[in-house]
């Protein structure tokens, strides 16, 4: 089974900063999707950025972009230019690209972010 | 369609009551999921739905829990005999056909059980 696991409980970062939340997963595939989402207090939870497995570029979202180190299992997400809007619980995600499989989510722990002004 | 909704918001049981969620999925989204979030955790999944067949149950969903899609739409979570263990964020979210496509959330339902 897969896990994913973030180390990284909390996390704060003043305004305008660099922040930078790690991920780790185990699986024993080797096509697979990883994810980062954003759940900011009382909302839903909406999608930050993808990565493919296959794919060697690391993906990029306006302000956010991911670290993807295939050989280590290792997923982080950067977040440039922090904003008070990014304050949120960060979610790493991983979902296998099994064909007829559930395509379904397998979470971490989630790090909490506080940006302060 | 504004997204996926989840009613109701909130529900405080007495433990031991039956209780009843719903989730209505982005249109065209053939992929239905829930979820469960304790305090502080990532969300656990519980179940899919392609269209109106639930594929997969996890493990965490005991024979008190039941869901059902009647015609591949809206989905309920029903949960039998509540626990004060049962006590999370219920989420429920869609997804359209296809490999690695955005799973879209709704703003989940809050149980107590008191």
């Amino acid at each position: 089974a897969q896990t994913v696991t973030q180390s990284q409980p909390e996390m704060s970062v003043q305004e305008a900063e660099t922040v930078t939340l790690s991920c780790t997963y185990d699986t024993s595939e080797s096509d697979y999707y990883l994810f980062w989402y954003k759940q900011p207090p009382s909302r839903q939870m909406i999608l930050v950025i993808r990565q493919e497995a296959y794919k060697q570029q690391n993906a990029t979202e306006n302000r956010f972009s991911v670290n993807f180190q295939k050989a280590a299992k290792s997923f982080s997400l950067k977040i440039s230019d922090s904003q008070l809007g990014d304050a949120a619980m960060y979610f790493c995600a991983y979902r296998s690209h099994r064909l007829g499989g559930a395509q379904k989510l397998v979470f971490g722990q989630g790090t909490r972010l506080t940006i302060n002004p | 369609d504004t997204g996926v909704s989840q009613n109701p918001r909130h529900k405080i049981t007495k433990r031991g009551q039956n209780v009843t969620f719903r989730c209505d999925p982005i249109s065209e989204h053939n992929r239905l999921y829930w979820y469960r979030q304790t305090l502080g955790q990532g969300p656990e999944f519980l179940t899919y739905f392609q269209n109106e067949a639930q594929l997969e149950k996890s493990r965490l969903l005991s024979d008190r829990f039941s869901a059902e899609r009647p015609k591949g739409s809206f989905s309920t979570l029903e949960i039998q005999r509540t626990e004060q263990g049962d006590s999370a964020m219920y989420l429920c979210a869609s997804s359209p056909p296809g490999l690695g496509t955005e799973a879209f959330f709704g703003q989940g339902t809050r149980l107590t059980v008191v």
